[in-house]
């Protein structure tokens, strides 16, 4: 157990409805990130946040999607409208320092009909 | 482009005999290596973490072994054991960069009894 903690585990949605994702990170951890990761493929960087600052976003992170952490504690990460194309398994990661192990939650894993 | 690339993608081996898993990189400018496990359905869990003046580190019965001037590492699993199967995926950070990690695709090992 890494101590990082995600809600859902599972989420099935229909095409165009909105769902949001919990990561619930270390405390100490000042460094969040969210990535996707589809079968049989590495995870693929979405946004990173250092504290409640939202630092860096892919280009993969269209406008749908939308990521927030207030008070630099835990992060959600909503996508509307969903399209067949986000159904994957979301992951959160936190670390301390830029060298520091990435520590994963066990992730979402969304699917869209 | 920054790539990673992982070999075999899969591979089959008897419990208790060892095996090696390959990870070339053009990462560049090179920060550290890892490699991360990753059992199916959960996030991945760190094994180990290299920087460029490394050559080798080990967790248990994982032994990985960088060499930057070629760009190459390699993760190797000693007397295999059922709880190695999972997929392990080799990451590069990039130097200077908050976030510039690039994932392999990882290689899929399942230890047969």
């Amino acid at each position: 157990d890494t101590g990082v903690s995600q809600d859902p585990r599972h989420k099935i949605t229909k095409r165009g409805q909105n769902v949001t994702f919990r990561c619930d990170p270390i405390s100490e951890h000042n460094r969040l990130y969210w990535y996707r990761q589809t079968l049989g493929q590495g995870p693929e960087f979405l946004t990173y946040f250092q504290n409640e600052a939202q630092l860096e976003k892919s280009r993969l992170l269209s406008d749908r999607f939308s990521a927030e952490r207030p008070k630099g504690s835990f992060s959600t990460l909503e996508i509307q409208r969903t399209e067949q194309g986000d159904s994957a398994m979301y992951l959160c990661a936190g670390s301390q320092q830029f060298n520091s192990p990435l520590h994963f939650g066990n992730g979402t894993r969304l699917t869209v009909t | 482009k920054n790539q990673v690339e992982q070999s075999p993608q899969s591979l089959i081996i008897l419990e208790g005999k060892n095996c090696t898993l390959q990870c070339n990189y053009t990462v560049s400018p090179f920060s550290n290596l890892r490699w991360y496990k990753q059992d199916t359905g959960r996030g991945p869990v760190s094994l180990t973490i290299m920087t460029f003046s490394e050559n080798t580190k080990s967790n248990g019965r994982y032994t990985a072994t960088l060499d930057a001037d070629t760009k190459q590492s390699s993760l190797h699993i000693t007397a295999s054991q059922l709880s190695d199967s999972a997929s392990y995926i080799c990451v590069v950070s990039e130097e200077a960069a908050v976030n510039k990690l690039t994932f392999g695709g990882g290689t899929r090992v399942l230890v047969k009894p």
